[in-house]
């Protein structure tokens, strides 16, 4: 199974900041990883795919990217309403695999 | 308007069965992969089956061997059957719809809003 190692577990930044996650796969997806985003008491919501293509309605603050084996989701001029619990998500082969998640705090 | 309904869940005891449904509209539940994820209460997402258009099933080793995934083209519907249960299933169970938006991106583009399942004694 391929295991997704997503850092950091939390962070709080403030309105108008930028933040980065990062999540490592063990082993290569090729460019198979996605970012969701789960708001409280929400069902989750597809962000980003294919590693740094925005989903449909997503605010362009909002970027995937990768470097070597680490992908990254960044986070520019932060919104109140981004506070949630990020993930990345591999689809390259089942069992289909999250990260741990991150949970954002908006001070 | 594309919409997937999760209902089902409630309150079992271990060793006891259960079966989800997942009610789709705005597209055939057969015209593309289908998934079932769970999240335990206050933890991560965690995978645990699929379906595909095809008709090939997979699951999560957690699973494997209890549940089992199908679907009923006629009634619109998506279904996880659980049997043999045990505590560590205690979870909210979404549905999910995966989409190949082609270049190896496979996504879940359509979640559920989830039906909980609690398995205790």
């Amino acid at each position: 199974d391929i295991q997704m190692t997503q850092s950091p577990s939390s962070l709080s930044a403030s309105v108008g900041e930028s933040v980065t996650i990062t999540c490592r796969a063990s082993q290569p997806i090729s460019n198979s990883l996605n970012w969701v985003q789960q708001r409280p008491g929400r069902a989750p919501n597809l962000l980003i795919y294919g590693t740094s293509k925005l989903q449909s309605g997503v605010p362009s603050r909002f970027r995937g990217s990768v470097s070597g084996t680490d992908f990254t989701l960044t986070i520019s001029s932060l919104q109140r309403e981004d506070s949630a619990t990020y993930y990345c998500q591999q689809t390259y082969n089942t069992p289909i695999t999250f990260g741990q998640g991150t949970r954002l705090e908006i001070k | 308007e594309v919409q997937l309904v999760e209902s089902g869940g409630g309150l079992v005891q271990p060793g006891e069965s259960l079966r989800l449904s997942c009610a789709v509209s705005g597209f055939g539940v057969s015209d593309t992969y289908m998934n079932w994820v769970r999240q335990a209460p206050g933890k991560g997402l965690e995978w645990v089956s699929l379906i595909s258009s095809g008709g090939t099933t997979f699951y999560a080793d957690s699973v494997k061997g209890r549940f089992t995934i199908s679907r009923d083209n006629s009634k619109a519907t998506l279904y996880l059957q659980m049997n043999s249960l045990r505590p560590e299933d205690t979870a909210l169970y979404y549905c999910a719809r995966e989409m190949d938006y082609g270049e190896e991106d496979d996504v879940f583009d359509i979640w559920g809003q989830g039906t909980m399942v609690t398995v205790s004694s």
